[in-house]
């Protein structure tokens, strides 16, 4: 159980066209999904916190207009990123909070998305 | 701000070898999280730990809560290539929100 699936596992596009990167728990609901950013060898960074129904909580310094974040189901959250440039290149990796059948605020994370953009 | 400091950053050993990971932290946290992510994946949950002084096994790795909930430690006995990946330690805010803070992880390679 709680699975989490991440769509498309890796694209490459254009500079100044638009990305969409869908996340989907499979198995349960989730009324909170984050999304994240990891560039190569560090951490994850948490990019905004995604809740069903309402618009996302961003962090500081990610640009909302930049990166629209869209939860219109408890199992699905979507991450686009817009005029894309070449420094938006990354690893995009989405979670989702369980459902309450677990006690601890633990997130399932999906395969994330490799993005590059030329 | 709360931050998680982790360490080593990396880790180079030998199969056979034991080695333990930190996470240290001057904040409490209401739950801690280690995660194990191999290249190009996302990361996978290995354990929770909630409760100060709580230690949990998962075959060889042990993991630790102190007794402040302020730190963990995860050990690893007689490491094996197929533990080579990146051991982030995550740590729960309070509130309902689910929020983590991540460490910076540690890389760590297993050569047989």
């Amino acid at each position: 159980g709680a699975v989490v699936s991440q769509h498309p596992s890796w694209v490459i596009c254009k500079s100044g066209t638009s990305v969409k990167i869908e996340c989907r728990s499979l198995d349960f609901q989730a009324t909170t999904m984050f999304w994240y950013r990891q560039f190569p060898k560090q951490s994850l960074m948490l990019m905004a916190t995604s809740n069903e129904g309402s618009k996302a909580t961003y962090e500081q310094g990610v640009e909302k207009d930049k990166f629209l974040i869209n939860h219109a189901s408890l199992t699905l959250s979507t991450l686009t990123v817009t005029s894309a440039h070449p420094e938006d290149s990354s690893f995009y990796i989405c979670s989702a909070l369980g459902d309450g059948r677990l006690t601890y605020n633990e997130q399932f994370f999906g395969p994330g998305t490799r993005l590059t953009v030329l | 701000t709360q931050l998680l400091e982790q360490s080593p950053q990396f880790l180079s050993i030998q199969e056979g070898e034991n080695l333990t990971v930190y996470c240290n932290s001057s904040s409490v946290f209401s739950s801690l999280q280690w995660y194990r992510q191999e290249p190009g994946e996302g990361p996978v949950l290995l354990v929770t730990v909630v409760t100060g002084g709580e230690v949990k096994k998962l075959k060889r790795l042990t993991f630790q809560f102190g007794d402040a909930r302020k730190d963990s430690s995860l050990h690893i006995t007689a490491a094996q290539p197929g533990d080579t990946g990146l051991y982030l330690c995550a740590g729960a805010r309070g509130g309902s929100q689910g929020n983590l803070i991540f460490g910076k992880g540690t890389k760590l390679s297993v050569k047989p």
